[in-house]
């Protein structure tokens, strides 16, 4: 079956640094992924939607500059955070759209706990 | 008023027993309805899927879909200790091509 692979499970850093997590279709070709922000007891919120090789489509009152979402291949997706605040603590995850037949073409990543102190 | 609207719980029930879960949308245009489970600190892994109204049953899960209602449902049988977790619905308008509406997600804790 499809799998996805993201990396890191969980970072801290300092406040103001930049911190990039990826996200990679390990046994099929995504030529889409999508990027949620989870709070605590809360649900997936949809940020951006990348497609390989365009620029990535954010949603309403998504920061662009401040998270920069790359799709430069076909298995690799990447999210940076940059200058890191507190208020971005939160678990990141990604889903990368396959095969119908793989989870029925939504398969997620295991997320990442991002901690900003 | 939210897209799709679910209990968050929290829902305790004793092994064996029967669990309902259930959501409600607003928006008629979605057609396909998913049911996720994810624990802690994970990411979500799919459960069921169905396209349209009516029932799909996969083991100790059914999901059953009412358009006329707007109103979905997860029914888990002879629940076990292993289906402690948050259960999220989602659902989209065009299948694979479209992006997921999740629900807030119910956390379901199953007792010994």
């Amino acid at each position: 079956g499809a799998v996805v692979s993201q990396h890191p499970s969980w970072v801290i850093c300092k406040s103001g640094t930049s911190v990039k997590i990826e996200c990679r279709s390990l046994d099929f070709q995504a030529t889409t992924m999508f990027w949620y922000r989870q709070f605590p007891k809360q649900s997936l919120m949809l940020m951006a939607t990348s497609n390989e090789g365009s620029k990535a489509t954010y949603e309403q009152g998504v920061e662009k500059d401040k998270f920069l979402i790359n799709h430069a291949s076909l298995t690799l997706s990447t999210l940076t955070v940059t200058s890191a605040h507190p208020e971005d603590s939160s678990f990141y995850i990604c889903s990368a759209r396959g095969q119908v037949r793989d989870n029925y073409g939504y398969t997620f990543g295991s997320g990442t706990r991002l901690t900003v102190v | 008023q939210k897209e799709v609207e679910q209990d968050p719980g929290p829902l305790s029930v004793p092994e064996g027993a029967i669990v309902s879960l259930n959501c409600t949308y607003s928006n008629s245009a979605f057609q396909y309805f998913m049911w996720y489970r994810q624990y802690s600190r994970k990411g979500p892994e799919l459960l069921m899927y169905t396209y349209s109204s009516g029932n799909k049953e996969d083991g100790r899960f059914t999901a059953q879909v009412d358009k006329s209602s707007k109103y979905i449902s997860l029914f888990i049988r002879d629940s076990q200790p292993s289906d402690s977790a948050t259960y999220l619905c989602a659902m989209s308008p065009t299948g694979t091509a479209s992006k997921l509406t999740f629900g807030t997600g119910t956390r379901l804790q199953v007792t010994l």
